[in-house]
């Protein structure tokens, strides 16, 4: 089956302590993206990777990395959380164009007392 | 200044009516999407239009292309306690980035009370 992983679906965490969460996807997509969703600013994007090690900026970059080593997994890293990063997350993967259909996972409610 | 503008913000409705949903820009679009999410889940593709003008059905539901590529409309007939969720519209910008970033709408949540 055609899909979109990601873990952990729960966090919560406290300022400052380093986290990664995992993505992965199994379409064999070039392009992958990271968002966080928040009540009235709908989905933003906070990273985004054209292919493996082949990393940008989104809308909304700082306080987070992302890497690309391989084609399937592209993890989200916050080194040093902050309350300001509570949110839901979410990892899509992508086909070319045309149609540039995004597939996303499930998300990651992220919590940071 | 949001780039893809969806009206209206919320639905709220009896089941079996009739409802349009709207999206709109001053940008130009290659490709435009809708996609459906309900709580605690990721979006989900409902459909793609790339041609200007063009009308896509999937059962109830009635996807319009604007034919200058600026606009798409979500029609829902006969609406059901199912059909609840938040839809959301997303595009390619023409002439944008090389990958095809998309530009999200604010979405819209519809309510179908039985």
């Amino acid at each position: 089956e055609a899909q979109v992983t990601q873990n952990p679906r729960y966090l919560i965490t406290v300022t400052g302590k380093k986290l990664t969460v995992t993505c992965s996807q199994n379409m064999n997509h070039e392009y992958m993206s990271w968002y966080r969703q928040d009540p009235g600013l709908g989905l933003r994007q906070i990273y985004y990777s054209m292919n493996v090690e082949v990393t940008d900026k989104g809308d909304v970059p700082e306080g987070y990395k992302v890497s690309r080593k391989e084609k399937r997994n592209f993890p989200l890293i916050l080194e040093s959380p902050s309350p300001n990063q509570t949110s839901l997350y979410f990892c899509a993967s992508q086909t070319s164009g045309p149609y540039n259909e995004q597939f996303f996972g499930p998300g990651t409610r992220l919590t940071v007392l | 200044t949001q780039l893809l503008e969806q009206s209206p913000q919320f639905l709220s409705i009896q089941e079996g009516e009739n409802l349009t949903v709207y999206c709109n820009s001053s940008s130009v679009f290659s490709s435009l999407q809708w996609y459906r999410q309900e709580p605690g889940e990721g979006p989900v593709l409902l459909v793609t239009v790339v041609t200007g003008g063009e009308v896509k059905k999937l059962k109830r539901l009635t996807f319009q292309f604007g034919d200058a590529r600026k606009d798409s409309s979500l029609h829902i007939t006969a609406a059901q306690p199912g059909d609840t969720g938040l839809y959301l519209c997303a595009g390619v910008i023409a002439g944008g980035t090389s990958y095809g970033k998309l530009t999200f709408g604010q979405g819209t949540i519809l309510t179908v009370h039985p």
